[in-house]
């Protein structure tokens, strides 16, 4: 069974920098598309953006300037880093497969809360 | 980028009600929309791609219809397990969009 995993602190200080790693089950990351999306507590569904296998990305711009992915094939895994977090970055976090435009495959997402 | 309106935002109705969820874009999209479930605690899940599609192991109650700007994801007969919230998304351009989300509860 294909299965998504987000994994990382549940909560960060403002100022500083959230880190998570999606790590793909039952399949192989490459030759896909993969995006992260969030939705704060209680709101709708942001997307973030998105890496390809080798590497390439795309950024919502709302979000560009403190965003960052990686990948890495030999782990089935990707991540996402954002920097200078603040109260409006907590949110749950999800990680999925970008097939033709939707989302077919979901991670279980993980709730990261920005406090002191 | 693309705004997707949902309307209504949320709505109450009883098992075995016809329901009708719109999603209107801002400019044009052709068939590029999708529709997700979801449930409290819970990811979204595809329900309808390409804007009609069914996704595979979907119940067949579920239907999407629309092109352009306006979309429609209707419930034929609706069961217990269908209350949730639902959103719509667009894969025209980038960044992908989703709409505000429509609460379906029960009567």
């Amino acid at each position: 069974q294909v299965q998504l995993q987000e994994t990382g602190p549940g909560l960060v200080k403002p100022s500083e920098t959230l880190s998570l790693t999606c790590t793909l089950s039952g399949g192989s990351i490459s030759g896909y598309y993969w995006s992260w999306l969030r939705q704060p507590p209680g709101k709708g569904l942001e997307w973030i953006g998105y890496i390809s296998f080798s590497g390439s990305t795309d950024y919502n711009p709302s979000l560009k300037s403190r965003v960052s992915f990686s990948v890495d094939t030999s782990k089935n895994q990707f991540s996402l880093k954002l920097s200078s977090v603040t109260a409006a970055d907590t949110a749950v976090y999800y990680c999925a497969n970008q097939g033709g435009g939707s989302f077919d495959l979901w991670g279980r997402g993980t709730l990261v809360t920005v406090s002191s | 980028a693309i705004q997707l309106t949902q309307s209504p935002s949320s709505l109450s109705a009883s098992v075995g009600d016809r329901v009708t969820i719109t999603c209107r874009a801002s400019q044009g999209i052709s068939s590029d929309l999708a529709w997700y479930q979801q449930k409290v605690g819970r990811a979204p899940k595809l329900l309808i791609f390409d804007a009609s599609s069914l996704e595979n192991g979907v119940p067949s109650r579920f239907s999407g219809s629309g092109s352009g700007t306006d979309f429609t994801l209707t419930i034929s007969s609706l069961q217990p397990d269908d209350f949730a919230t639902y959103y719509c998304q667009q894969f025209k351009s980038y960044p992908l969009t989703f709409g505000g989300g429509t609460k379906v509860d029960i009567k």
